[in-house]
């Protein structure tokens, strides 16, 4: 069975301040791959970044970096001097190979203040 | 490429009516797959399809109908519609699975009174 735990329901910072978004999976399969989601308030859903479980890099794109470690399931995301544009609901995904399903957390809500 | 497209963006609808949702896609993906998004609940498989001619069933499908007789088109049927079933749909389409990114519709807000 999948499932994707983020146990941070609602984060509210102040502009400039970091933010670390947490999640954990929870896979029997060795090989699976892990996705973040951004929605911002107007509702879509943007693909921010993807991970196999073979790769066990860190990545950094801009004010943006993950944490993958396997060790203890987890997948997280920080938001390094965040921006109000930041604001929206980031949804972390498990997905195993050769299954069509994409298993979503319950999301994060990120609100940042000016 | 205009993406994946769902319309209409919202409907209303009496307990007991049927309707269906459209969505479309022009980036020649193979799979494609409905979710609904409820509050506190992340997003939920309903139905997808791996190819034309071919669907299957995801977590929560009671409900719902669907049917892929073009590479590009995936509707989603309600049959007879129920208050539970208000939520915001959202197609998605990729290439392959797993690995592969799913792109996503702008979504079809739906409220059953």
């Amino acid at each position: 069975a999948q499932k994707v735990t983020q146990a941070q329901t609602e984060i509210s910072v102040v502009e400039k301040e970091d933010v670390t978004l947490d999640c954990v999976y929870e896979t029997r399969d060795t090989t699976y791959y892990l996705f973040w989601y951004k929605q911002p308030p107007s509702g879509e859903l943007v693909f921010l970044i993807r991970r196999n479980s073979f790769d066990e890099q860190n990545e950094i794109s801009g004010r943006y970096s993950w944490n993958f470690q396997k060790s203890t399931s987890s997948f997280n995301f920080t938001i390094t001097a965040s921006q109000v544009v930041d604001s929206a609901v980031y949804f972390c995904a498990l997905s195993e190979a050769g299954d069509y399903k994409l298993s979503f957390g319950a999301g994060t809500t990120v609100t940042v203040r000016a | 490429n205009a993406g994946v497209t769902q319309t209409p963006k919202f409907q209303v609808l009496k307990t007991g009516q049927s309707m269906t949702l459209q969505c479309a896609q022009d980036m020649n993906h193979e799979y494609m797959s409905w979710y609904r998004q409820d509050p506190g609940m992340g997003l939920r498989l309903i139905h997808y399809s791996v190819g034309a001619g071919i669907t299957d069933q995801g977590e929560v499908p009671n409900g719902y109908n669907v049917s892929r007789s073009t590479t590009e088109d995936f509707p989603l049927r309600l049959l007879s519609a129920a208050p539970s079933q208000t939520s915001v749909y959202f197609c998605a389409s990729s290439y392959e699975q797993g690995w592969e990114t799913q792109y996503f519709g702008p979504g079809t807000r739906l409220l059953v009174l």
